[in-house]
């Protein structure tokens, strides 16, 4: 199975900030990453899907970069409504749909 | 508008079973693959199973292989994920979600608690 490491696993920063997250793949896995916002009782939300695509409705803020085995999400100026949870996802070789471990974004 | 909706979680003993519904609106449920991913009490997601349009194909994660049954009833525009010989670290929040492109999950409900415990 392909392993998705993700890091930071939390990151703390203040509204206005830009921020990265990384994560990186066990093996190639071309443009196949998707990026997700989950909030504490609430449906994750698909942000970025092969890697570099904005679902529709999605603030232009977010982005994603990546190819092969390194992959990035940015939030460039950060909004109090960006506080949350990020994963990534493989889906270049499924099953499973290998999500990586999350990074908790937290105001400063 | 599209809406997942999942329902019958619960609290069941070790060793029991528990049937969850995910019902669908808002798009032609009989194109799409579907899954169920889960949360574990501050744990992170993880996917438990994917089942193909027509309900022919079906794939698990090896924690929940021969345990866990994930079918669909297109007539109906619900999706199931019968789930037995549950075990403590089945505990979790149960998502369902729309499978876009067989690739990404687009859209996903707000989840259902399992908790399994005596």
């Amino acid at each position: 199975d392909i392993q998705m490491t993700q890091s930071p696993s939390s990151l703390s920063a203040s509204v206005g900030d830009s921020v990265t997250v990384t994560c990186r793949a066990s093996q190639t896995i071309s443009a196949y990453v998707n990026w997700y916002q989950h909030k504490p009782g609430k449906a994750p939300k698909l942000l970025i899907y092969m890697a570099t695509t904005l679902q529709s409705g999605v603030p232009s803020r977010f982005s994603g970069s990546g190819s092969g085995t390194d992959f990035t999400l940015t939030i460039s100026s950060l909004q109090p409504e960006d506080f949350a949870t990020y994963y990534c996802q493989q889906s270049y070789s499924t099953p499973p749909y290998t999500f990586g471990q999350g990074t908790k974004l937290e105001i400063k | 508008e599209v809406q997942l909706l999942e329902s019958g979680g619960g609290l069941v003993q070790p060793g029991g079973s528990l049937r969850l519904s995910c019902a669908v609106s808002g798009f032609s449920f009989d194109n799409y693959a579907m899954t169920w991913v889960r949360q574990a009490p501050g744990k992170g997601l993880e996917w438990v199973s994917e089942i193909s349009e027509t309900g022919d194909s079906a794939h698990y994660a090896d924690s929940v292989k021969g345990r866990f049954t994930i079918s669909r009833d297109n007539s109906r525009n619900t999706l199931y994920l019968q789930m037995h010989s549950l075990r403590a670290e089945d505990t979790a929040v149960y998502y369902c979600a729309k499978l876009e492109s067989k690739t990404w999950f687009d859209y996903w409900g707000q989840g259902t608690l399992v908790t399994v415990s005596s």
